[in-house]
């Protein structure tokens, strides 16, 4: 079945420096993937997507681009702020079959 | 933002008591969906609905029912709570649910505590 496994958290990192979230995913399909953030107290707010390989998702100075050969979606931001403090979900969708990964709690401090 | 809202929006019961969570939209979509969140789990899906009266199971479906009598309203119901339930749960919109490039959009959550 479809799966999504996300590099565990935290993270803490200084304000202003680089980030990447690790996400890889099996799939027997052709999927679309999906970053989703969660504030704290919040729902989930999609973050950026793609919806197919090398198609590069963006939002927000957040990147990602849909690598099939290595089923990866990795997360990037090269200056991230304290307000990018969240929890970041990845996520797979093929038909109604959504699959998300345990989340990465990101802490970004002054 | 999504007109999604859930009610209550938090809730403590007791272990045997029924529950009934409410979503509503105010989108017109189609598909709606009812999601758990647990630490080191993510979300997993526990039943989605097509369509009024039209639902299905997801992953995590046992102990759980739901129904949709009106487009934009989506109950989840837990006929006798337990401990294992006491969880986040989210609802999702979504306009078509066999297109894969389709978002979900989500509720802000219901935190349910069963003691």
């Amino acid at each position: 079945g479809n799966s999504v496994t996300q590099m565990e958290g935290p993270v803490t990192l200084s304000e202003e420096a680089f980030l990447t979230i690790n996400c890889t995913y099996t799939a027997t399909g052709y999927p679309s993937l999906f970053w989703y953030v969660q504030y704290p107290g919040e729902g989930l707010q999609l973050l950026l997507k793609a919806t197919k390989a090398d198609d590069k998702g963006s939002n927000k100075g957040f990147e990602a681009t849909y690598r099939k050969e290595t089923t990866s979606f990795h997360l990037e931001k090269g200056s991230v702020q304290v307000s990018d403090s969240a929890v970041y979900f990845c996520a797979l969708r093929e038909n109604n079959d959504m699959r998300f990964g345990a989340g990465t709690r990101l802490t970004v401090k002054p | 933002d999504a007109g999604i809202t859930q009610s209550p929006r938090h809730k403590v019961t007791e272990t045997g008591t029924p529950v009934t969570l409410r979503c509503h939209q105010t989108e017109n979509h189609r598909y709606m969906y009812w999601y758990r969140q647990d630490p080191g789990h993510g979300l997993r899906l526990i039943h989605y609905s097509y369509g009024v009266k039209d639902t299905d199971k997801g992953e995590v479906s046992d102990g759980y029912s739901v129904s949709r009598s009106k487009t934009e309203d989506f109950l989840l119901t837990l006929e006798s709570a337990t401990s294992s339930q006491t969880s986040v749960y989210f609802c999702a919109i979504s306009s078509s649910g066999t297109a894969s490039t389709d978002t979900q959009y989500f509720g802000p959550g219901t935190r349910l505590t069963v003691l």
